[in-house]
């Protein structure tokens, strides 16, 4: 049974890059179905997707948080990563990770998918 | 891309049916069958209910139902229990892109 496991600080400082990262387990991230999204809740407030990344390393972000967005991946460990630069207060949330599976290929892009499963979340909270 | 509409909360009864709508556009919700719906309960992850607009993952219940017309998407849950209480968001991914909904509280009273 596939699993997700979010990692990384629970506390970061504003104006400082938050980092989080992903394991996989029961599956390979190297799946040629499949992107893997980094998804995030705002306390009591709904779902924005951040970006997803196939095992290539190719990357789609949301617009909105794209000049601050890293993914990254790194199949010798199963896992990947996100990059969240000059954070505010207003990045403080909840993170997911969760498998997206990969739909129709043009020559210059992807359609991406739902997102299922996902893992438990972590709680990032951006404050000095 | 802008984020789909959802109704902030719906409220049923005991085995009674309720709808959910989530309307977006003909770019998006309308152009495409590419709607998921997400349930999430208190502290919890969100888990997957229905893909493709009306597709219900392995170990999903058949009283949730998803369907569309138009620009609008709608997640119904019939013969409702004190179980379906949380919130749902729907989402659409028609592109390289994905937008959620703002979520939907359902109270099952």
């Amino acid at each position: 049974q596939l699993q997700l496991q979010e990692s990384g600080p629970g506390l970061v400082k504003p104006s400082e890059t938050l980092s989080l990262t992903c394991t996989v387990s029961g599956g390979s991230i190297s799946s040629s179905s499949y992107y893997w999204g980094w998804i995030r809740q705002p306390p009591g407030k709904g779902l924005e997707w951040i970006g997803s990344i196939y095992y290539s390393g190719s990357t789609y972000y949301n617009p909105s948080l794209k000049s601050r967005v890293t993914i990254s991946v790194d199949t010798s460990k199963n896992q990947f990563s996100l990059k969240l630069s000059s954070v505010t207060a207003a990045d403080t949330a909840v993170y997911y990770c969760a498998r997206n599976p990969r739909g129709y290929c043009s020559s210059t892009s992807c359609r991406l998918g739902w997102f299922d499963p996902w893992g438990q979340g972590t709680l990032v909270t951006v404050s000095s | 891309q802008s984020a789909l509409t959802q109704p902030a909360s719906v409220s049923g009864s005991p085995g009674q049916s309720i709808t959910i709508s989530c309307t977006g556009t003909s770019s998006d919700v309308g152009g495409y069958n590419y709607v998921s719906w997400y349930q999430q309960h208190p502290g919890k992850a969100p888990k997957l209910m229905i893909y493709d607009v009306s597709n219900r993952p392995s170990g999903v219940s058949n009283r949730f139902s998803g369907s569309k017309s138009g620009n609008t998407a709608s997640l119904t849950i019939s013969g409702l229990q004190a179980e379906d209480e949380a919130d749902y968001y729907c989402s659409s991914y028609t592109s390289s892109t994905v937008v959620f909904g703002g979520g939907t509280k359902l109270t099952v009273l």
